[in-house]
């Protein structure tokens, strides 16, 4: 029963470090999503993949990257990582149009 | 540029009274979902709205979406501490499954 996993849990790095934070669903969901929330500002779209194959740009693409590996699992890439990127960040998936995203237990990043 | 405005951003209530929270959007849309989140924790699914006036009830929360106003409202009945937690509305721009948050009203229900 696991639903949507994200790793790691935790992770501090270093300005200009990269790193990928790895999101799986085990729900055969088709619709997968990176999520970041800030203090006050909700959660902002990263980036979006309809399906296995397609990816589109969210509110706050800048500084990241996705793969679509195939339908479980959805990564996100930070390629030079900068303190603005510290943030609690959430992988989630969704069946079918109409219907609600099931979220991950967050990745809780630091970038020093 | 799309907008979900939620208000108030804190509410802070005894128990036994009700409330509102309002959850506005800039984008046309008759999809609506609101979501709840505990502290330090991950975001639960509350209720989904698919259609201008629809009305969804559980427990003491009951939420209704005005597709025409553009507003979405959460109701609060007789509030209980185990409410007491973060509110979100997502409003789904474009009717595909592609889920816009507001900023989140946290709650806090006093015994």
């Amino acid at each position: 029963n696991a639903g949507v996993t994200q790793t790691p849990k935790f992770q501090v790095l270093k300005t200009g470090q990269s790193m990928t934070l790895q999101c799986a669903q085990d729900m055969n969901h088709n619709s997968m999503y990176w999520y970041r929330q800030d203090p006050g500002m909700g959660l902002r779209l990263i980036y979006y993949s309809a399906s296995e194959g397609t990816t589109d740009k969210g509110e706050v693409p800048n500084g990241y990257n996705v793969s679509r590996l195939n339908k479980r699992e959805f990564s996100l890439r930070l390629e030079s990582a900068a303190p603005s990127q510290t943030s609690v960040y959430f992988c989630a998936s969704s069946a079918q149009l109409n219907t609600e995203a099931f979220f991950g237990q967050g990745t809780r990043l630091t970038v020093v | 540029e799309l907008k979900v405005e939620q208000n108030p951003l804190f509410l802070s209530m005894q128990e036994g009274k009700n409330y509102t929270i309002y959850c506005n959007y800039s984008t046309t849309s008759d999809r609506l979902y609101w979501y709840r989140q505990d502290p330090g924790k991950s975001l639960e699914s509350l209720f989904v709205l698919l259609s201008n006036g629809a009305v969804k009830q559980e427990g003491r929360l009951m939420a209704s979406l005005d597709t025409k106003a553009r507003l979405s409202t959460l109701h609060i009945t007789a509030a209980v501490h185990d409410l007491s937690a973060t509110y979100f509305c997502a409003v789904d721009v474009d009717n595909f499954n592609k889920f816009y948050f507001g900023s989140g009203t946290k709650l806090n229900v006093k015994p």
